[in-house]
């Protein structure tokens, strides 16, 4: 069964200050892997997507990585603002079965001044 | 459009009548998406749409949920005889193909209360 993982499920940390959050598929076979920021009340925004080959993409503060060998993957957010206050969901794509999204539950991240 | 509209962005309706939720996904789209997102829980697969394929509808959890799309324009999803557990965040996504490798743009969703 194609599931993902992700860890912490919430996270408080302090303005300025950096976290990594973490993500664990068995989605089979494996097309890539997308970081998605939802804010409260919104729709998910696209981050980052990676590919099998990838192992490093970088948006702004935001930097994923991605090994496929153990089928993690890591967002790293650097000095955190308040608006990075939000959940962060890792998304995950087959080739096969319609291409449907198998998301992780989020971590929610809470950045405090 | 510049974006994917959903609407109402609210609703809230009594236990056992019917509600239809509208999405309109960005110009030129041929994939289209439902979801569906419970408090506190991650997101759902309802029902995906590609083009004039047969819909993928492996996600709807009853019979009291239906979906259509006019070719590859708008989409509304019907949920009939509406329960509590039925009280969630749907969220429309669309992208340009269903290959996988194309972003997803999603709506802000529509939040559905039923009391």
């Amino acid at each position: 069964k194609n599931q993902v993982e992700q860890s912490p499920q919430s996270l408080i940390i302090l303005e300025g200050k950096n976290c990594t959050l973490q993500c664990n598929y068995t989605v089979s076979p494996f097309s890539n892997l997308r970081w998605y920021k939802q804010d409260t009340g919104r729709g998910p925004v696209s981050l980052t997507i990676m590919t099998f080959s990838e192992n490093t993409k970088s948006n702004g503060r935001y930097t994923a990585t991605l090994d496929a060998d153990t089928k993690q993957s890591s967002l790293h957010i650097t000095a955190s603002q308040l608006s990075d206050s939000a959940s962060y969901i890792c998304v995950v794509s087959a080739h096969a079965a319609g291409n449907k999204l198998t998301f992780g539950g989020g971590t929610r991240v809470l950045v405090k001044p | 459009g510049a974006g994917v509209s959903q609407s109402p962005s609210n609703k809230v309706t009594e236990k056992g009548k019917d509600v239809e939720l509208r999405c309109d996904p960005i110009s030129g789209h041929t994939a289209l998406y439902w979801y569906r997102q419970r408090l506190g829980q991650g997101l759902e697969f309802l029902i995906y749409f590609q083009g004039n394929s047969a819909p993928d509808k492996s996600g709807l959890p009853s019979d009291r949920f239906s979906a259509e799309r006019t070719g590859e324009s708008v989409s509304t999803l019907t949920i009939q005889r509406t329960q509590q557990e039925d009280s969630a965040v749907y969220l429309c996504a669309s992208s340009l193909a269903g290959t996988g490798d194309r972003g997803y743009t999603f709506g802000s969703g529509t939040r559905l209360t039923v009391v």
